[in-house]
This record gives C-alpha cells, structure tokens and sequence, in this order.
C-alpha cells in the first residue's frame, strides 16, 4: 500500500470547517483512499474513501486531486465531538488489513 | 448495521494468567478479522488475520504462541493472550470484513479492549 503523510495536529473552532490534508503521492492507479477517526479509548469509526471523485456522505466530503497524489477530507461544521485522530489510508480494495500510520490529531474548540 | 462487539471493554489480570478476548459481528457474517494493538499515543499495529476454518496469519514479529487466534465461526473471532506479562499490557481492537462487500468494502472495528496486566 502506499504510504501517506499527515499533519501531525490541526485545531478547528467550532462550527467551522476542518479541512484534513493527506499526501499519497505513490499511490498508484487501483488504490483507494480511505479516512477513518479514532476517537480516544475508542475503536476507529468509517467517515469515507473514494477511488478519483469526489466523494460526500452525512458525515463529511473528500475531495481527491486529478493526479491523485493528495486528498482533503473536510468536516463542513466541526463540532466538540469531532475531536479525535483522523487517519488517511491508501490501500487496494481486496480484503487486506487496514495499516494506519500516525494520523492527525484534530482539536475542535468551543 | 455492520456492528462489531467486543468484549470485555476492560480487563485488569495477574502476571502469569490468560486473557481471551471476542470479537463479534453481530449482524453480517465476516469470514476475516483482524486484530490490532495501540500502546498509548501510538498508532494501531496489525498483530494477525484472522479467517474462518484455518490457521491465523500473523504479523512478523508478533509471536503466535502467547496470542493464540481462533475463528471458529463466521461471526466469532477469539485473541488470548497466553501468560500475560506487564508488556502485554495495551488496547487490543478486532475488525471484521463484511463477507460480499464487493468494491465498497470498509471494515468495521470493535470498540477495544483495555488489558492491564499486574
């Protein structure tokens, strides 16, 4: 899987955007990017992945540039909740394990 | 759907004694799991995979003789820790692969195990 490069933490105010960026510049063309968060003592939870378009659910959007090398995953109205450790993963999508590297530590303050 | 339940949440042992942990999906039928260890402020590491019917796949370095892996049935994956010592002490999380999921796979983790061994 190609690696990935993180910002080690980001601070958001409430109600704001967050804004995540991820670099996989190695990713290659069947890779998919995927972003789950780890809220503390607490296993990770989905938020969403995408192959080349942007991707949106009810939690949060991903945008991927056209070559692929970065993406942004953007939480539209942070809330107190949101804090906790956001993880950007490529991998391909054939039944592997999941490997998280450090992540980025998002704080949302009131 | 696609829930993960693991159990216990928190575990506290004696040096020397042995801690079996489960993992369940409850409403999908997962022929993988995974199990994982995080040691405070770290990162999760893959420990094994683990499938339906055969043997465990473990990751280098993690010694398949004190985490012994069971995965008996298609929603029941097991991790003991055999003759727990003070370094074993960490969150252990289990996840598990939606069998059909097909290419919107996602996995689906448990909540964690805290093991604190004495």
């Amino acid at each position: 899987d190609a690696k990935t490069t993180q910002p080690t933490s980001m601070d958001c105010a409430e109600g704001r955007a967050a804004n995540l960026p991820c670099n996989h510049s190695t990713i290659s063309g069947n890779e998919y990017v995927y972003w789950y968060r780890q809220i503390h003592s607490q296993g990770p939870q989905y938020i969403i992945h995408g192959l080349k378009n942007n991707e949106t659910n009810e939690m949060a959007s991903l945008i991927i540039t056209e070559d692929r090398k970065s993406s942004t995953l953007i939480l539209p109205h942070a809330t107190l909740r949101d804090t906790a450790v956001y993880y950007c993963i490529v991998r391909l999508n054939s039944g592997y394990a999941l490997n998280f590297g450090k992540g980025t530590s998002l704080l949302v303050t009131p | 759907g696609a829930v993960v339940s693991q159990h216990p949440s928190r575990v506290i042992c004696k040096s020397g004694t042995s801690v079996k942990i489960e993992c369940r999906s409850l409403d999908f039928q997962a022929t993988t799991m995974f199990w994982y260890r995080q040691f405070p402020k770290k990162s999760l590491m893959l420990m094994a995979t683990s499938n339906e019917g055969s043997k465990a796949t473990y990751e280098q370095g993690v010694e398949k003789d004190k985490f012994l892996i069971n995965h008996a049935s298609l929603t029941l994956s097991t991790l003991t820790v055999t003759s727990a010592h003070p370094e074993d002490s960490s969150f252990y999380i289990c996840s598990a692969r939606k069998n059909g999921q097909g290419l919107n796979e996602k996995l689906f983790f448990g909540s964690g195990t805290q093991l604190s061994v004495l």
